[in-house]
């Protein structure tokens, strides 16, 4: 089993430009989760989708960022315009859709925004 | 609001010796705990998890307990070794069952 596979692995961009981070979940997990890793915040989640549908965006830091799952096996996380603040490792993660199901976690996109 | 509170300082200790790590959660019950670990560079890695209704659960090396009285999880790495030098993270569900809110992890670092 390949896991769960991001990508890029490192994005460097410009300020205001606009960034789009991809996740492959786990074949057969039907829940993604994507978060945001900084020193500061620790690990926080951004957004998490069963079954492909939106369930909880509540972290979503602004209307600056957007998520989308079109299928399955593929999901994105958009950044328009990106800004400084906005760097940051962001790991998307996959699961069954139990409540006491384990979470597998790709290596993450590391960002910088200059 | 629901916070989830890991000792940020690093832990140093001996090989041989057994780590304890601390999670403490505030303003809710959570229904479970997870803890991962994460080297650096990587995304983290699932150990153990508990629920509320039990107090303690092994697995090899590794021990986790959770008192919904203290409102407390401890992590416990027993003859530690150099291998085990990582951050651990804890985690627990809030709201509905599938999220999960991080700790911001504690670093350990186990030395020969």
């Amino acid at each position: 089993d390949a896991g769960v596979i991001q990508s890029p692995r490192h994005e460097v961009t410009e300020m205001g430009q606009e960034v789009t981070l991809r996740c492959k979940p786990i074949s057969g997990h039907n829940s993604l989760f994507w978060y945001r890793q900084t020193m500061m915040r620790g690990l926080e989640l951004l957004i998490y989708f069963n079954n492909n549908v939106p369930i909880d965006d509540s972290g979503m830091p602004e209307d600056r960022f957007s998520a989308k799952m079109p299928n399955a096996s593929f999901s994105t996380l958009k950044i328009q315009p990106s800004e400084p603040r906005d760097s940051a490792v962001y790991f998307c993660a996959s699961s069954l859709m139990d409540r006491y199901n384990e979470q597998f976690f790709g290596p993450g996109t590391r960002l910088t925004v200059l | 609001s629901q916070k989830i509170e890991q000792n940020s300082e690093a832990l140093n200790i001996q090989e041989g010796k057994t780590a304890t790590l601390t999670c403490n959660y505030t303003n809710y019950s959570p229904a479970y705990l997870q803890w991962y670990r994460q080297d650096p560079g990587r995304g983290p890695v699932f150990l153990l998890l508990i629920r509320e209704n039990e107090k303690e659960k092994r697995k090899e090396r590794l021990k986790v307990t959770f008192d919904t009285t203290l409102k407390q999880s401890l992590f416990h790495i027993t003859a530690s070794q150099p291998a085990d030098s990582a951050t651990y993270l804890c985690a627990a569900n809030t709201g509905t069952a599938s999220k999960l809110t991080f700790g911001t992890g504690t670093r350990l670092q186990v030395t020969l």
